[in-house]
């Protein structure tokens, strides 16, 4: 069974904190995303990496950037959080290409 | 651009059918289904790559019609198991004919199904 782990279910932080949440997988999976689910919304894609120190931005990366240095872990920063950035966090995996993704359980950010 | 999900919201009695449908204004390369349970992670349903390609899961199935740039989830029979929101995602086609599995997904329909 593919397994995602994220390093928090939930997370309370000040604005202007640096915030950093990991994501881990452990099925040698190539590409790695981070999404952000605010209601009504659906899921909008903020980083995705397709291999080790690759990064592409996605939809919505203004205020946050990533670190791929080993295959299995893809970090999400948040430089300098605010109270917008308060949201569901999810990270997915996929093998290669378009193929299924795998989503972990989330992290619930709240900045205050 | 997101992808357009219609309707936002449907409520069925178990037995019944639903069709979810999913609008692109781009050309697509491919476009994929996921099922997400309150409180939970999204959980993949199925992937279509080509035009006219329909796929079956138990009686959950889809279409992709590439010309239109849409496509559609059938629930058939509906269970109490199907309640939850469903997305499609989409991944446009580039110009290198790469695909990076990189996803702009719809707001989501709800689905609820009473008994």
């Amino acid at each position: 069974d593919v397994k995602v782990t994220q390093s928090s279910r939930y997370l309370v932080k000040r604005t202007g904190e640096k915030v950093f949440l990991e994501c881990v997988q452990d099925m040698d999976h190539e590409n790695m995303f981070w999404y952000r689910q605010d209601p009504g919304l659906g899921l909008r894609l903020i980083y995705f990496s397709y291999d080790v120190k690759m990064k592409e931005k996605g939809d919505i990366p203004e205020g946050y950037s990533v670190s791929r240095e080993k295959k299995e872990r893809f970090s999400l920063i948040l430089e300098s959080a605010s109270t917008n950035q308060t949201s569901m966090y999810l990270c997915a995996s996929s093998l290669r290409g378009p193929d299924e993704q795998y989503f972990g359980p989330g992290t619930r950010l709240t900045v205050t | 651009q997101q992808p357009v999900q219609s309707p936002q919201a449907v409520i069925l009695r178990e037995g019944e059918d639903a069709v979810i449908n999913c609008s692109s204004s781009k050309a697509l390369y491919s476009v994929h289904w996921y099922r997400q349970k309150h409180g939970e992670a999204p959980v993949f349903l199925m992937i279509l790559l080509k035009g006219g390609e329909q796929k079956g899961h138990e009686k959950i199935s889809a279409s992709f019609n590439e010309k239109k740039q849409q496509s559609s989830l059938y629930l058939t029979a509906s269970q109490l198991s199907y309640s939850g929101t469903y997305f499609c995602g989409t991944e446009g086609r580039n110009a290198g004919g790469t695909s990076y599995g990189k996803l702009t997904f719809g707001q989501g329909t709800i689905l609820t199904v009473h008994p």
